[in-house]
């Protein structure tokens, strides 16, 4: 139980593209889910918190017109990094907790994105 | 500002040793405590969680929390060369966790 997905597993693009990265919860209804990104040999530093059918909350320093969240079902959310650029390369990883009083959040296995 | 410690390591044990790995916060009001592992290039895996004061087993893990001191540890009995990984301690309270920065552990053969 308590499986996420995501796709693309690696992508590779070019300066100024957008990039979206999808998350889904397999079999579980997730009410919540987190972004996360993590650079290399660096800890885990939360993006942004987006919850079903409302707005995502970014994290101070996170542009929230570069990184779009959507949560549009209670299984899916989907990052777009838009206009990416070589900085922007990373780990992205997602996260999803689903309803009751726990805070356990389950990962998905990351997305590694090369801005060329 | 919410902080969680743990010690980089790495933490150096032979095969068949106990690992203790320990992580303090900054929040009284935390909750939930949670042990991660990640091994090089993935994401985490849950290990292991507990909300309450003392000790939780589950095989050759036991989490170990005392609110009181604020800290909280996960021991790993029999350690194996394939338990070796980044162990990160989250904690939470609210609708977020906060992950400390995570201890490598090298278990040698």
């Amino acid at each position: 139980g308590a499986v996420v997905s995501q796709h693309p597993s690696w992508v590779i693009c070019k300066s100024g593209t957008s990039v979206k990265i999808e998350c889904r919860s397999l079999d579980f209804q997730a009410t919540t889910m987190f972004w996360y990104r993590q650079f290399p040999k660096q800890s885990l530093m939360l993006m942004a918190t987006s919850n079903e059918g409302s707005k995502a909350t970014y994290e101070q320093g996170v542009e929230k017109d570069k990184f779009l969240i959507n949560h549009a079902s209670l299984t899916l959310s989907t990052l777009t990094v838009t206009s990416a650029h070589p900085e922007d390369s990373s780990f992205y990883i997602c996260s999803a907790r689903g309803q009751g009083s726990t805070d356990t959040q389950y990962f998905g296995p990351g997305t590694r994105l090369t801005v060329l | 500002q919410k902080e969680v410690e743990q010690n980089s390591g790495p933490l150096s044990v032979p095969e068949g040793a106990i690992a203790s790995l320990n992580c303090t916060y900054s929040d009284r009001v935390s909750q939930s405590f949670f042990w991660y592992r990640q091994y090089s290039g993935k994401s985490p895996e849950l290990i292991m969680s507990i909300y309450s004061n003392g000790d939780k087993e589950d095989g050759r893990f036991t989490a170990q929390l005392n609110k009181a001191s604020q800290y909280v540890s996960l021991l790993i009995r029999d350690s194996q060369p394939s338990d070796s990984a980044t162990y990160l301690c989250a904690v939470g309270g609210y609708s977020t966790l906060t992950f400390g920065k995570g201890t490598m552990l090298l278990v040698s053969p």
